[in-house]
């Protein structure tokens, strides 16, 4: 099987701008999630969608939100960027919602945002 | 609120020595627990992950962990380290017992292992 497909990898945007990232999650994998890779703050959760459902959120500003369509792929977009948006964005796709048990979540490679 | 501590930013080891990276969990009930690896410019790759069970977990490339409820910790193990091996380790945990958001997967700050040729 195809792994979890991210794109683009890299980003170049400056502050104020907004961005949408995409992701493709493993085919039969029904939830998606987002992660911010930063090397101050590590690796934080953002949101998981299933069901086209917004099911878990992160400590993050409303800036940041995401979608998931009917075929489970999933967008994040980030709206008024600024500098600290900067990060590596993963996306994790896994079976079933993370509510439901031990699921493994398998990760993309990454889009690479640095904000100007 | 469950967490994850890697007490080690950096572990070195040489080239056919056992390695070991540590890991321990805070969580208010059981716990799922996973290990991932990172190399440059690239995602995450699963290692292994301890849900119920056998205490020892084996998992991809020789890598294994042994789950120690008494001392919560969940260290990463490989009996004979390899070059290739060298990469960002990230231990994660999740608590079977909350819901809703509190469901997520939480990380350690990971640790840069070298291995010495």
């Amino acid at each position: 099987k195809a792994g979890v497909t991210q794109t683009p990898r890299y980003l170049i945007k400056t502050r104020g701008q907004q961005v949408t990232l995409s992701c493709s999650p493993i085919s039969g994998h029904r939830s998606v999630s987002w992660y911010q890779q930063t090397p101050g703050q590590g690796l934080q959760f953002l949101f998981e969608y299933f069901s086209e459902t917004q099911r878990n959120k992160g400590n993050f500003p409303g800036r940041f939100s995401g979608r998931q369509f009917s075929n489970s792929r999933s967008e994040m977009n980030v709206s008024t960027l600024e500098l600290g948006d900067s990060a590596l964005y993963l996306c994790a796709s896994s079976l079933e919602a993370l509510v439901q048990g031990a699921d493994t979540q398998y990760f993309g490679p990454g889009t690479r945002l640095t904000v100007l | 609120a469950q967490s994850v501590a890697q007490p080690e930013d950096q572990v070195n080891v040489a080239e056919g020595n056992p390695l070991t990276v540590k890991c321990t969990y805070s969580v208010s009930g059981n716990p799922y627990l996973f290990w991932y690896v990172q190399y440059p410019n690239r995602g995450l790759q699963f290692l292994l992950k301890y849900i119920t069970g056998d205490n020892l977990v084996k998992g991809s490339y020789g890598f294994e962990a042994e789950f120690n409820k008494s001392q919560t910790s969940f260290h990463l193990k490989k009996p004979s380290a390899l070059v290739s091996d060298s990469a960002l380790y990230f231990c994660a945990v999740r608590d079977e017992g909350s819901a809703g958001s509190a469901r997520q997967l939480t990380f350690g700050s990971g640790t840069q292992l070298t291995v010495l040729p």
